[in-house]
């Protein structure tokens, strides 16, 4: 089965609080690639990251940090001092040839409140 | 330049209506598709061209006309809507023709609400 879950379903913080997106997806498949997405509420889905299954590596940008664990098939998004701008659905998504080279499976989405 | 344009960004129709929605991409993307989300969900995959071609219909209704007129441009008939058509209307693009491992890049959307 191929299947990505995003447990939490709304997360709200006060700014400048850390916050962390939690990711986890189900394959067989050995190669595969998963993405992150932010959609603010002008609808425009934006893309975050791409990781593929062989990079096990952390990845930081500017306040972002994404900590990619096969072991437990987790794929987390964590933000450092959120900001309101932060706001917005958050959606994890995985990619497997197995499944579909076109299809992404994609997560029910965290929508994140930040607080001013 | 990752910037995929979609017009319009709103539209109302009524279900006797024809309207088209359209996408452009400038990146040299071989690979266009076509999403729809309901509030408060993920995207759907409706159709995906690959180098101008049909690769995949998620056996969308007729009354969806997917047309993709050169390698910049994609295109989507609309006729004869339903009211549970409303939704959110996303454009994307990427990279690989085979669609893998490769991100799709958003358009803004069109929000589309059959009256």
């Amino acid at each position: 089965a191929q299947k990505v879950t995003q447990a939490q379903t709304e997360i709200s913080v006060v700014e400048k609080e850390d916050v962390t997106l939690d990711c986890v997806y189900e394959t067989r498949d050995t190669t595969y690639y998963l993405f992150w997405y932010k959609q603010p509420p002008s609808g425009e889905l934006v893309f975050l990251i791409r990781r593929n299954s062989f990079d096990e590596q952390n990845e930081i940008s500017g306040r972002y940090s994404w900590n990619f664990q096969k072991s437990t098939s987790s794929f987390n998004f964590t933000i450092t001092a959120s900001q309101v701008v932060d706001s917005a659905v958050y959606f994890c998504a995985l990619n497997s040839a197995m499944y579909s080279n076109y299809q992404l499976i994609w997560g029910a989405g965290t929508k994140l409140i930040i607080k001013p | 330049d990752t910037e995929v344009t979609q017009t319009p960004k709103h539209l109302v129709m009524g279900m006797t209506n024809k309207k088209s929605l359209k996408c452009e991409q400038h990146m040299g993307h071989r690979a266009m598709y076509w999403y729809k989300q309901k509030a408060k969900k993920p995207p759907e995959l409706m159709f995906v061209y690959s180098y101008e071609k049909l690769s995949i219909n998620e056996s969308v209704p007729s009354r969806f006309s997917p047309e993709c007129p050169n390698s910049s441009l994609l295109n989507l008939h609309l006729h004869a809507l339903q009211p549970e058509d409303s939704a959110l209307y996303l454009c994307a693009s990427s990279h690989s023709s085979t669609g893998f491992s490769y991100e799709q890049y958003f358009g803004p959307g069109t929000r589309l609400t059959v009256t």
